[in-house]
């Protein structure tokens, strides 16, 4: 079974770092590639970038290049999507999910809801 | 980028309506494009791919069509399990875009 599990809810002030997981089950994690949706409270969806973890190439919408860095460790299976300086404007939802081939995204985690509070 | 932009935003609808959700994109994507729909404090879920092709399990009642600019969600008839906020997205090419999405709400 396809599982796609994230780490849990974190509360941060600005200017703090975070890293936030998601840890995959299921399948080969180096052949499919993983990507990073946002949503902020109350909005729409938002995609971020795509890893894929078989080589680490990696693909940034503009909106985000420069504000996060998404990465991925083969060993455990676990991508990453990760802050060195937190805003305000970063509190949202953030999803992954896989993508199918070249295609759309058919598996999803369970969200992790990030918090950026003075 | 390429836009998407959806219509309409709001819609209510009753049980048992046919129920259509439109999406445009600024410039061609083929039939790259995908729906999906979100409950509240829930991850998406895949509907449709490639523009037409139904995701394995979910109901027949779903359907969609179009390609180029032009796409629309179909929804048969409307379950309570359906009010929710659709979305379409491209996958045509970087950066994949999703559109505003549509909020269906029991009438």
């Amino acid at each position: 079974e396809v599982q796609l599990v994230q780490s849990g809810a974190e509360v941060k002030k600005p200017g703090e770092s975070l890293k936030i997981s998601c840890k995959v089950s299921g399948y080969r994690f180096t052949s499919f590639w993983i990507a990073w949706v946002r949503q902020m409270p109350g909005k729409g969806l938002e995609w971020m970038g795509v890893i894929y973890p078989g080589d680490s190439d990696t693909k940034y919408s503009p909106s985000f290049q420069g504000q996060v860095t998404i990465s991925a460790d083969e060993s455990i299976t676990t991508a990453y999507l990760q802050w060195n300086s937190l805003k305000a404007s970063d509190t949202g939802m953030y999803f992954c999910a896989r993508r199918e081939g070249s295609s759309h995204m058919s598996f999803w985690g369970q969200g992790t809801l990030v918090t950026v509070s003075s | 980028d390429i836009q998407m932009t959806q219509s309409p935003s709001t819609l209510s609808a009753s049980v048992g309506d046919r129920v259509t959700i439109t999406c445009r994109a600024s410039q061609s994507i083929s039939s790259w494009l995908a729906w999906y729909h979100q409950k509240p404090g829930k991850a998406p879920k895949l509907l449709i791919y490639k523009a037409s092709t139904l995701q394995s399990g979910v109901p027949s009642r779903f359907s969609g069509s179009g390609s180029g600019t032009e796409f629309t969600l179909t929804i048969s008839s409307l379950q309570p399990d359906d009010f929710a906020t659709y979305y379409c997205q491209h996958y045509n090419s970087y950066p994949w875009t999703f559109g505003q999405g549509t909020k269906v709400e029991i009438k």
